[in-house]
């Protein structure tokens, strides 16, 4: 009964290879979001989704594109991977994109680039 | 644009004394203001929001926090702190639609 999931929760490999993250959400929120915390524990805002849509693109390299099958789903795919991008990525959702609602977060992705 | 700080990195206070986790903030309208923690290994758990209203707002586990306009600060604190409520505090802002801004973040210990 997870609120938030993420798969997987541990990724290792090597530079120049693509990869996927899922993440899903059971909440019936409508919207969806994408953090990365680096090694300092720095967490910055990448990429929201409302109802599928993009709303929120910050300044993240086109190597990363978010797909949002559904308003549960919203994936991440990482092309040519560099080894900056080693971090734990974070899924959270929200009931709707208004500002004063919580944001509900997955367990994280740990992401190693070799 | 805005702007949270957490003007301490690491905070170490006793079980069963009070704790206050400090937060001040830069915004050109009026704020929504968060704090989560986030406990190893963990994604961040909510704890307590200020809207409007009463700038004292209670939370979870105890925690209550006081939104200060003039000081433009949102500390967090707990009258007796538990071991458990060892983890990383982060605060967080939302400016009307703006982006979703948090900040560096808090190591708390609570010492037995």
């Amino acid at each position: 009964d997870t609120a938030v999931s993420q798969t997987p929760k541990y990724l290792v490999t090597q530079m120049g290879n693509d990869k996927s993250i899922k993440c899903e959400q059971n909440l019936g929120h409508d919207t969806m979001y994408w953090y990365k915390q680096d090694s300092k524990k720095f967490l910055k805002i990448m990429f929201s989704y409302n109802n599928k849509e993009l709303i929120i693109n910050e300044t993240v390299p086109n190597r990363f594109s978010p797909k949002s099958p559904d308003k549960a789903h919203l994936n991440l795919h990482i092309n040519s991977l560099e080894l900056g991008d080693s971090a734990v990525y974070f899924c959270a959702s929200s009931y709707d994109r208004s500002s004063y609602n919580e944001q509900f977060f997955g367990p994280g992705t740990r992401l190693t680039v070799l | 644009a805005q702007s949270v700080a957490q003007p301490e990195d690491q905070v170490n206070v006793a079980e069963g004394n009070p704790l206050t986790v400090k937060c001040t903030y830069s915004v050109s309208g009026n704020p929504y203001l968060f704090w989560y923690v986030q406990y190893p290994n963990r994604g961040l758990q909510f704890l307590l929001k200020y809207i409007t209203g009463d700038n004292l707002v209670k939370g979870s586990y105890g925690f209550e926090a006081e939104f200060n306009k003039s000081q433009t600060s949102f500390h967090l604190k707990k009258p007796s702190a538990l071991v458990s409520d060892s983890a990383l505090y982060f605060c967080a802002i939302e400016d009307y639609g703006q982006n979703f801004v948090f900040g560096p973040g808090t190591r708390l210990s609570v010492l037995p």
